[in-house]
């Protein structure tokens, strides 16, 4: 069964600091990567994919990608109040009908 | 408006009534998704759809029931609402590329109590 496990929280960081988000998955055959951004109340945005190996780069954002380590990760730099959310990690093995597995989510929580 | 679209936002209903909520997405997604959300599970999968009358279930489709006739809507129906279906329930399509898939896009969400 595809499992996406995502480090337990909530997290708290100040103002300013680097916030890591971590997730690993279970299936080897995941190609897609996606971080999801849900504030409460509201319904989950996507605000990053990744699918190579490596760094991708967006803003402030920054996804990871070790596929022989089976993790993705988020980082967040400079983080704001804004920032505070759950953040939702999910993988997608390619094909017709495959569909996204979530994690539970994490809480992140940016201290003035 | 282009997007996705649930109703209604918020639903109070008794044990025992049938509800149906709407989703329609204006992309022409073929794939589209219910999910509920309940703190402490995440997301589940309630049943999803890979095209107009292709529907299949999902890992929580009890007591639910779903069609879609046309490719933009996707409406989803609780037979008799029951106080454990008070919940969050989310519809989202699915942007692809082949076999490459950009993600989902959630629709706002429907607040359901069942009393």
């Amino acid at each position: 069964q595809k499992e996406v496990e995502q480090n337990s929280g909530p997290l708290s960081v100040p103002e300013g600091a680097i916030a890591s988000l971590n997730c690993t998955y279970s299936d080897r055959g995941s190609q897609s990567f996606f971080w999801y951004r849900q504030y409460s109340g509201k319904s989950p945005e996507l605000i990053m994919f990744i699918y190579s190996n490596g760094d991708k780069e967006d803003g402030r954002f920054t996804a990871q990608l070790n596929k022989a380590s089976q993790y993705v990760s988020l980082l967040i730099r400079d983080s704001q109040p804004s920032d505070s959310a759950t953040y939702l990690c999910a993988v997608f093995v390619d094909g017709a009908n495959s569909k996204l597995t979530f994690g539970k989510g994490i809480t992140l929580s940016v201290r003035p | 408006d282009a997007g996705i679209t649930q109703s209604p936002r918020y639903k109070i209903t008794e044990t025992g009534r049938q509800v149906t909520l709407m989703c329609h997405q204006t992309w022409s997604h073929s794939y589209m998704f219910w999910y509920r959300q309940d703190l402490g599970h995440g997301l589940r999968l309630i049943y999803y759809s890979a095209a107009a009358d292709i529907t299949d279930k999902g890992e929580v489709p009890d007591g639910y029931v779903v069609s879609r006739s046309k490719t933009e809507n996707f409406p989803l129906t609780l037979e008799s609402a029951t106080r454990s279906q008070t919940s969050v329930y989310f519809c989202a399509s699915r942007r692809d590329r082949g076999f490459f898939s950009y993600g989902y896009t959630f629709g706002s969400g429907t607040r359901l109590t069942v009393v």
